[in-house]
């Protein structure tokens, strides 16, 4: 069983559409992700919030709007996205403080949301 | 910069056949490394992690990788494979200290034959 929940599991959405995506963590870990993966692909980075700030912004387009409400909580907002924004996204969190070999951090994935925009 | 190369694409092998999945890491100091399985439809789980300490990592579902330094590789290896081993493997790298971010290889996918 995943920690970490994701949810719509499915979504279709026109490109006019305003939705969301979102993702749930209880394992009291203070970085979380979102993450897109096109089919027979690795796992993109899109954004890092890390102790709610956002840190990292993979200088992904402004149509994707991510929110961390609370330290449990990510949401990605999304709107007028385009067919090709049609992928597996996917979140994660991690207890924070970096990903480096001293930290013994390990980034935990949800199953994702597969998202087609139509 | 950080990277990680996993060269083989796609590999075959018939059930009850050892495995190993190449994996080679570009990293100024000590790297944190790991092995994510993803099968069909669903999100990454952690197979291992090696970031000290004993380089023969052992990991879940049977797995083990061995860290190499002089040769850059953390390889992933199964004795015996069985059918539900079939997914796309990514090996991954820690970015640095100071950053929450992972780098992932291109992924292998396995295909087991009975």
């Amino acid at each position: 069983d995943t920690e970490v929940t994701q949810t719509p599991k499915h979504l279709v959405m026109g490109m006019t559409n305003k939705k969301s995506l979102k993702c749930e963590q209880h394992m009291g870990h203070r970085a979380m992700y979102w993450y897109k993966q096109k089919a027979k692909k690795p796992p993109e980075l899109m954004f890092v919030y890390s102790y709610e700030k956002l840190s990292i912004n993979e200088s992904v387009p402004s149509r994707f709007s991510p929110e961390c409400p609370n330290s449990s909580l990510l949401n990605l907002h999304l709107h007028a996205l385009q067919p090709e924004d049609s992928a597996l996204y996917l979140c994660a969190s991690s207890p924070g403080g970096g990903m480096g070999a001293l930290s013994g951090n390990t980034i935990h994935f949800g199953e994702g949301s597969w998202l087609t925009v139509v | 910069a950080q990277s990680v190369t996993q060269p083989d694409i796609h590999i075959t092998v018939s059930e009850g056949a050892s495995l190993e999945l190449r994996c080679n890491y570009s990293y100024g100091a000590t790297p944190y490394l790991f092995w994510y399985v993803q099968s069909p439809g669903q999100g990454l789980q952690l197979l291992l992690k090696y970031f000290s300490g004993d380089t023969l990592v052992q990991g879940i579902k049977g797995f083990e990788a061995e860290f190499k330094r002089s040769q850059s590789s953390f390889n992933l290896r199964k004795p015996s494979v069985h059918w539900s081993d079939a997914a796309e493997y990514f090996c991954a790298v820690g970015a640095s200290y100071n950053t929450d971010k992972l780098i992932f290889g291109t992924g292998t996918r396995l295909q087991v034959f009975p």
